[in-house]
């Protein structure tokens, strides 16, 4: 069984870098025909696509994110990762990372990880 | 703002039928598959619905997907206290190139 666990500090002063990193165990990153992907839930709203990457390194991100957003993956340590930078209150969410097909259906996903963006 | 468009709630007695709507145009739901989710309190989503009106294993009948034009439906039939939970549909945007996930549903069980 697939399984996903997201990591990285839960607290990030605005300004700054968040860091986050999904460890993939029970199945390999490399060599399928899915996509690796990051989504957040901000407190009181909804569901928001932040951007996937293929494990060949290809990514997307969504348009109103895309010029702070890299999302990179380790083959090696069957890893991928989000850096978020300049990062303001609007980013605080529980972020989860997740596995999607071509279609965009998310089958498996992370628990998921708090993140507040807070002095 | 999302750009899909589903009712903030919907409710029903248990063992009865509730529908949710998703609302976009023909960029997204239009052209392209659609996907529903449940998120029960403090924890991930998970599929319900792939490819428009598909269930992955495990999933019981009870929920059901369909789509005409623009617009996609979610069914809950046989209501259960174990349901409620936010709904979610998503899709590909292919103006925006980028998945978009809807409002969401909270249902809740009378």
């Amino acid at each position: 069984q697939l399984q996903l666990q997201e990591s990285g500090p839960g607290l990030v002063k605005p300004s700054e870098t968040l860091s986050l990193t999904c460890t993939v165990s029970g199945g390999s990153i490399s060599g399928s025909s899915y996509y690796w992907a990051w989504v957040r839930l901000p407190p009181e709203k909804g569901l928001e696509w932040v951007g996937s990457i293929y494990y060949s390194g290809n990514t997307y991100y969504t348009p109103s994110l895309k010029s702070r957003v890299t999302i990179s993956v380790d083959t090696s340590k069957n890893q991928f990762s989000l850096r978020l930078s300049s990062v303001t209150a609007a980013d605080t969410a529980v972020y989860y990372c997740a596995r999607h097909g071509t279609h965009g259906d998310y089958e498996y996903w992370g628990q998921g990880t708090l993140v507040t963006v807070s002095s | 703002q999302s750009v899909l468009t589903q009712p903030p709630s919907v409710s029903a007695a248990p063992g009865q039928k509730v529908t949710i709507s998703c609302s976009g145009s023909s960029s997204n739901i239009g052209n392209n598959y659609v996907s529903w989710y449940q998120q029960l309190p403090g924890t991930a989503p998970k599929l319900l619905i792939y490819e428009t009106n598909k269930r992955p294993s495990g999933i019981p009948d009870r929920f059901s997907g369909s789509k005409s034009g623009t617009s996609a439906t979610l069914g809950i039939t046989g209501l259960q206290t174990g349901d409620e939970a936010d709904y979610y549909c998503g899709t590909w945007d292919s103006s925006l190139s980028a998945h978009v996930f809807g409002t969401g549903t909270n249902v809740t069980v009378l």
